[in-house]
């Protein structure tokens, strides 16, 4: 069965490092996401990417992050400066469709970040 | 503001019995609701997708319904089994993204 692949599975980072968070996303999946969860807490979106272009964001999402489709399988989430608060784990997500067609989001593993 | 609360964030069962979470939102127009299962370390994984004009949907030993005008979904699972065990989260659609409830913690005790 197709699945979203996430690496690394941890990373160890010191504070004001950059991180980058890899995904590949299923192949023929369109809608591209990033949520974050917090130990304990909400699964909280991120970011959404559709068409090589970010769709949505929330207030979450500053200068700090950014996302990127360098070729057609993967699917990465930049953090350039790393705050201890950037300690999460981070979900990479993808979907057929969206809008009113939509159907089921399909997540990874995840990539725990911790931040020290 | 938007919310979505999701009513319990622990809920004890006994195997056998039926589990009904809850969830409500307030300032959203959602055209659908989704549930999630998410086990601990592990990313969400979809159960059902329930639209605005549906009731009622139904897999398995689960039921969700969807009430518009109480801006309100219940989400049932009917001869819980420990296996059953999870956060599940409900999800509700913002155009092209999806947003969580913070989740509802089941415990089905043998």
């Amino acid at each position: 069965e197709p699945e979203v692949t996430q690496t690394p599975s941890h990373q160890v980072t010191q504070m004001g490092q950059e991180v980058i968070l890899r995904c590949v996303p299923i192949s023929n999946h369109l809608y591209f996401y990033w949520y974050r969860q917090i130990l304990g807490q909400k699964v909280e979106f991120l970011v959404s990417f559709y068409n090589n272009e970010i769709s949505e964001k929330s207030e979450i999402f500053d200068d700090q992050f950014s996302v990127e489709r360098p070729d057609g399988s993967n699917f990465t989430l930049k953090i350039r400066s790393t705050k201890l608060e950037d300690s999460a784990m981070y979900f990479c997500a993808s979907r057929l469709q969206g809008g009113l067609n939509t159907g089921e989001l399909f997540f990874g593993e995840g990539s725990r970040l911790t931040v020290l | 503001s938007q919310k979505i609360e999701q009513n319990s964030e622990a809920l004890n069962i006994q195997e056998g019995k039926t589990a009904t979470l809850t969830c409500n939102y307030t300032n959203y127009s959602p055209a659908y609701l989704q549930w999630y299962r998410q086990d601990p370390g592990r990313g969400p994984v979809f159960l059902l997708l329930i639209r605005e004009n549906e009731k009622e949907k139904r897999k398995e030993r689960l039921k969700v319904t969807f009430d518009t005008t109480l801006k309100q979904s219940l989400f049932h699972i009917t001869a819980s089994q420990p296996a059953d065990s999870a956060t599940y989260l409900c999800a509700l659609d913002v155009g092209y993204d999806m947003r969580f409830g913070a989740g509802t913690r089941l415990t089905v005790k043998p």
